[in-house]
Parts: C-alpha cells; sequence; structure tokens
C-alpha cells in the first residue's frame, strides 16, 4: 500500500517571502499522479496544483511550484510571496495510476502553514 | 450552479441511531468517494464508487454502508452511530483516474 508522509505538522513564513512544505512517498508503481490540497478554515478542500509522474518538469500555478524528485519519492511545495490568504493546512496526496485503483487519494497527515504579517 | 453538493453541513445524533449524510454532483463524474477527517489527521478514504451501482472498501469501512443507484448520488450510511464516527466527511467526485478531486464542504458529525 502507498504510503505519504509530511515531516512538518507546522511551518511559518512572514509575508512576501517564500516557504517549501515537504512530501515524501512510497510506491511500487511506476505511474501515478501527486497532489497539493489547501484546506483553510472554511474547511473547503482546494486543489492547489497537480503533478504527472511520467512528466519530468515540475508544475507550476502562478505563486506555487513543486519539486519532483521521482527517484527520491519527494515531492515538495514551494509557495513564493507568500500572502495572508495563503494561511491553511496542506496536504500532500497521490494517486495510482492504475485503473483497478479505483482512482483513491491516499493523503498525509498535513502540514498547517501560518502567514505572519 | 454545477458542483458537488453535501448534506446537511452539521449534524448531532446519538450512539446507536442510523444516520445518511448525502452527496450529489452536477458533473456525471464516474468516480466518486467519501473520506473522514479527525482532528490531527489527513483524510482517510471509507468507500469509493467507480461508476453506478460499482463501489468498493477504503481504509475504513467498518460501520458504514454506501449505495450508487444514480451517477449523481453517493450517500453515506451510519447504520448504528458510535462515538468514534464523530468526525468531518467529505465526498468528492473526479472524471476519470487522471483528473483532480473535486470535493464537498464537508458535514461535520457529532455522535453523542
Amino acid at each position: 500500500a502507498q504510503t505519504v508522509t509530511q515531516s512538518q505538522p507546522e511551518m511559518s513564513v512572514q509575508e512576501a517571502e517564500t516557504v517549501t512544505l515537504s512530501c515524501t512517498y512510497d510506491t511500487s508503481e511506476s505511474d501515478y499522479y501527486l497532489f497539493w490540497y489547501k484546506q483553510p478554515p472554511s474547511r473547503q478542500m482546494i486543489l492547489v496544483i497537480r503533478q504527472e509522474a511520467y512528466k519530468q518538469q515540475n508544475a507550476t500555478e502562478n505563486r506555487f511550484s513543486v519539486n519532483f524528485q521521482k527517484a527520491a519519492k519527494s515531492f515538495s511545495l514551494k509557495i513564493s510571496d507568500s500572502q495572508l490568504g495563503d494561511a491553511a493546512m496542506y496536504f500532500c496526496a497521490y494517486r495510482s495510476a492504475s485503473e483497478t485503483s479505483g482512482s483513491r487519494l491516499t493523503f498525509g497527515e498535513g502540514t498547517q502553514l501560518t502567514v505572519n504579517p | 450552479d454545477a458542483g458537488i453538493t453535501q448534506s446537511p453541513r452539521y449534524k448531532i445524533t446519538e450512539t446507536g441511531r442510523q444516520v445518511t449524510l448525502m452527496c450529489h454532483q452536477t458533473w456525471s463524474h464516474s468516480y466518486m468517494f467519501w473520506y473522514r477527517q479527525d482532528l490531527g489527521h489527513g483524510l482517510r478514504l471509507i468507500y469509493y464508487s467507480a461508476a453506478a451501482d460499482i463501489t468498493d472498501k477504503g481504509e475504513v469501512p467498518d460501520g458504514y454502508v454506501v449505495s450508487r443507484s444514480k451517477t449523481e448520488n453517493f450517500p453515506l450510511t451510519l447504520e448504528s452511530a458510535t462515538r468514534s464516527q464523530t468526525s468531518v466527511y467529505f465526498c468528492a467526485s473526479s472524471e476519470s483516474v487522471g483528473s483532480p478531486q473535486h470535493f464537498g464542504d464537508g458535514t461535520r458529525l457529532s455522535i453523542l
């Protein structure tokens, strides 16, 4: 079974600075997807960014980018120019590309990000 | 508006009662999922469905029942609620294996 580990329960960053959230995963599969979701106090689960394992290029979405290291099974999220609205719980998630997996997501336990003004 | 809707948003019930959480999506997505989120934990999969009339267990299925008679609906039933099922429940859907999952706003369920 796949596992996802987020080793930083809490992180903080100054507004306008850059912060990196860590995520590692364990899998024997070669084809899969990785995601970062954001959960603000409103409790919504918001997709931040998505990475396909067969793509070597790191995904970027505006101020959010990832560092995907397939051999190391590492998938960190970098937030540039942090804003107060970025404060939230961030979850890393793994999803098999196999149809037999049912497309389920396996989540890490989350990193609580605080943005200081 | 199109989207995924969960109801109710909040529910308080007593141990031993049956309770059903509703989930409705308007995208006609094939896949639907139920997760629970407990304090200090990420989301854990309870059940999922790849299509109407096809369901399968996730990590933590004990005490729960699901059905999917129509593509757009995926209700979750706690047949005899226990205090350990106090949690926030999220429903999600996705179009295919590679597409992102879209989440509902969650149901906060308290069992006294």
